[in-house]
């Protein structure tokens, strides 16, 4: 099975800062990529998907990037509502559809 | 609006039965694939199955392979998750997700409230 590892697994930033935060795959892919956000006793939210498509209504300050093995969530400027915990997800043909096992974020 | 419900967790014995519902409005349920998702208390998100909109395509996590089964009633808009020989490592919010896509290789851009399964003695 393909395995999943975010990096970090927890992470303390400032408002305004730019956060990035890496989701690497075992195997290759393609961009069959996605990102969640589970804010603090809430349900996760789909944030990217096909590694860099913004869902709608998600700010823009959240960006995706990467293919194949490697893959980057970016927050360009973070604010106080963006404390959450971060996952990403593969979905392609082979399953399982592993999770990564998240990145929990804080302002500082 | 899309919503997803969930119902049917609840406190169980280890080895005993629960039967999951999720019912679904606000999208044509029959052309979406469907997926169960888990988390333990405190812990990350864990993949436990997908069904294509059909039924005809289902996945396991191996931690619950020919232990749950997934299946749908496209007449009803509603996603079922039956689990058997529950176990303590099964206690977790088993969330109900919508697909994007007919198949089963699709992401989640849905997420219901979630409803907690307890394995305990």
């Amino acid at each position: 099975d393909i395995q999943m590892t975010q990096s970090p697994s927890s992470l303390s930033a400032s408002v305004g800062d730019r956060v990035t935060i890496t989701c690497r795959a075992s195997q290759g892919i393609s961009n069959y990529l996605a990102w969640y956000q589970q804010k603090p006793g809430k349900v996760p939210k789909l944030l990217i998907y096909a590694a860099s498509t913004l869902q709608s209504g998600v700010p823009s300050r959240f960006s995706g990037s990467g293919s194949g093995t490697d893959f980057t969530l970016t927050i360009s400027s973070l604010q106080p509502e963006d404390v959450a915990t971060y996952y990403c997800q593969k979905y392609n043909s082979a399953p399982p559809y592993t999770f990564g096992q998240g990145t929990k974020l804080e302002i500082k | 609006e899309v919503q997803l419900l969930e119902s049917g967790g609840g406190l169980v014995q280890p080895g005993g039965s629960l039967r999951l519902s999720c019912a679904a409005s606000g999208f044509t349920f029959s052309s979406y694939a469907m997926s169960w998702v888990r988390q333990a208390p405190g812990k990350g998100l864990q993949w436990v199955s997908v069904i294509s909109s059909s039924g005809g395509t289902t996945y396991y996590a191996d931690s619950v392979k020919g232990r749950f089964t997934i299946s749908r009633d496209n007449s009803k808009n509603t996603l079922y998750l039956q689990m058997n020989s529950l176990r303590a490592e099964d206690t977790a919010v088993y969330y109900c997700a919508k697909g994007a896509r007919t198949t089963v290789t699709t992401f989640l851009d849905y997420w219901g409230q979630g409803t907690l399964v307890t394995v305990s003695s």
